[in-house]
């Protein structure tokens, strides 16, 4: 059974702050690394798939670290916008490609 | 073109009733996901489908879980004999091949409420 974490539970911000959280996991048999952005009431939206140590994603002005010989992905959000208000949840993938292990999630909302 | 969809939106039913819960994954995609989430942790896996054949139901929590995919496309999960802890997000996802880096696209999930 994988054991993802993630860090904090929940984080307010201010409109323009930047920001980051982790994603912490075992270091052993990581075969990828998927980052959501999940809002209310809608469909978790797919931010990024990682998988090389080192390896560094960047979807307008979120990023994304990974250190898979620690066990642990930063996500980075520059310049918050109260639109970035959602839930980001990491998850690892098994090495059948079949089922994700999510962590608890790290809550954002950013205040204008 | 047209993401995962998932009907109803909301249930809500009352102890001991039988449900079915319904997910239309991403047209073209073999690879067909449930998960779970309660209120405060992540999605937890339910079951997994490649084409019409369950490839892992590890984590269906007991034997009033069902799922079915029968022509491969469409899948209804059934939940027998409700309780209040099945209470939760449904959430079902689709993957063009189920390979490691295939991304899994979400539906907007079904919220199931057992009074």
């Amino acid at each position: 059974i994988l054991n993802v974490e993630q860090s904090p539970q929940s984080l307010h911000v201010q409109e323009g702050d930047s920001t980051n959280f982790t994603c912490s996991f075992p270091s052993s048999n990581f075969y990828a690394l998927h980052w959501y952005r999940w809002e209310t009431a809608k469909s978790p939206e797919a931010l990024f798939v990682m998988t090389l140590n080192g390896d560094e994603k960047k979807k307008g002005r979120i990023s994304a670290t990974l250190n898979t010989k620690e066990g642990y992905s930063y996500l980075y959000i520059k310049g918050s916008q109260p639109e970035d208000s959602a839930t980001y949840l990491c998850a690892l993938i098994n090495n059948a490609g079949n089922m994700l292990t999510f962590g608890g999630g790290t809550r954002l909302m950013v205040k204008p | 073109g047209a993401g995962v969809s998932q009907t109803p939106s909301n249930k809500v039913t009352e102890k001991g009733k039988y449900v079915e819960l319904r997910c239309d994954p991403i047209s073209g995609h073999t690879a067909l996901y449930w998960y779970r989430q309660s209120l405060g942790q992540g999605p937890e896996f339910l079951i997994y489908f490649q084409g019409t054949g369950a490839a892992d139901d590890s984590g269906l929590p007991n034997d009033r879980f069902f799922a079915v995919r029968p022509e491969g496309s469409v899948s209804t999960l059934k939940i027998q004999r409700t309780e209040r802890g099945d209470s939760a997000v449904y959430l079902c996802a689709s993957s063009l091949s189920g390979g490691i880096t295939d991304t899994q696209y979400f539906g907007p999930g079904t919220r199931l409420t057992v009074l």
